[in-house]
């Protein structure tokens, strides 16, 4: 079965400091994986996605993630923290190949808290 | 990004009744939605996933006959709580993504934070 793991509850980093919000996968097949970021009671607003092609993806905000075959990693990053990144972020997994319409499957959520 | 929005965003009912949360996908058509719930401080719970003309798909230990899900259209998807109790309080979320190729992940509403007294 498909699934992530996000084991940090918490990251704090002060403003300006490059940031990592750390994911780990278990996938059979080639692995479809995403970060997601929720705001305080408002859905879901995607980062990010890796499908195929190079390993580190470029998405929304100026965060990046470097996926990693070795180390079945998908860790987000992004060089220099803003007040305004501190959030929730979901790492997830599609759960199959067949495209946008396969479920996901979501990481526990790390919290974001950038120190002005 | 595609848009998808949700209504109500917020709701308070008695226990008893039933509530209804709209779906909507504003910008292209989704032939396929999914329902999420979340509490407090944790992580998304896949409910069901609803094909458009077709029964809704549910996850293990998720009762269909209380969480009703309706996919009448590409636009539109609706989750019903019957007989709502306390218990079923909770933040609701629901996505939608579509195979016409434009686009290749899922798209979330806002969420709709339902209140059960």
């Amino acid at each position: 079965a498909q699934s992530v793991a996000q084991p940090e509850d918490q990251v704090n980093v002060a403003e300006g400091n490059p940031l990592t919000v750390k994911c780990t996968y278990s996938v059979s097949g080639n692995p479809y994986l995403f970060w997601y970021v929720q705001y305080p009671n408002r859905g879901l607003q995607f980062l990010l996605k890796y499908i195929t092609g190079d390993n580190l993806v470029k998405g929304s905000y100026g965060f990046e993630a470097e996926f990693n075959k070795s180390q079945t990693s998908f860790h987000l990053k992004k060089p220099s923290a803003l007040v305004s990144d501190s959030a929730l972020y979901f790492c997830a997994v599609r759960d199959g190949p067949g495209g946008a319409t396969n479920k996901l499957i979501f990481g526990t959520g790390t919290l974001l808290a950038v120190q002005p | 990004g595609a848009v998808v929005s949700q209504h109500p965003s917020r709701v308070i009912c008695k226990s008893g009744t039933s509530v209804k949360i709209e779906c909507r996908s504003l910008d292209f058509q989704a032939t396929t939605m999914f329902w999420y719930r979340q509490f407090p401080k944790q992580s998304l719970m896949l409910m069901a996933t609803s094909n458009e003309g077709s029964k809704a798909t549910y996850e293990q230990g998720v009762e269909k006959d209380k969480f009703l899900i309706n996919h009448a259209s590409l636009t539109l998807s609706t989750l019903t709580v019957t007989s709502a109790h306390p218990e079923d309080s909770s933040f609701y979320i629901c996505s939608a993504s579509t195979t016409s190729g434009r686009y290749n992940e899922q798209f979330f509403g806002p969420g709709t934070r339902l209140t059960v007294l």
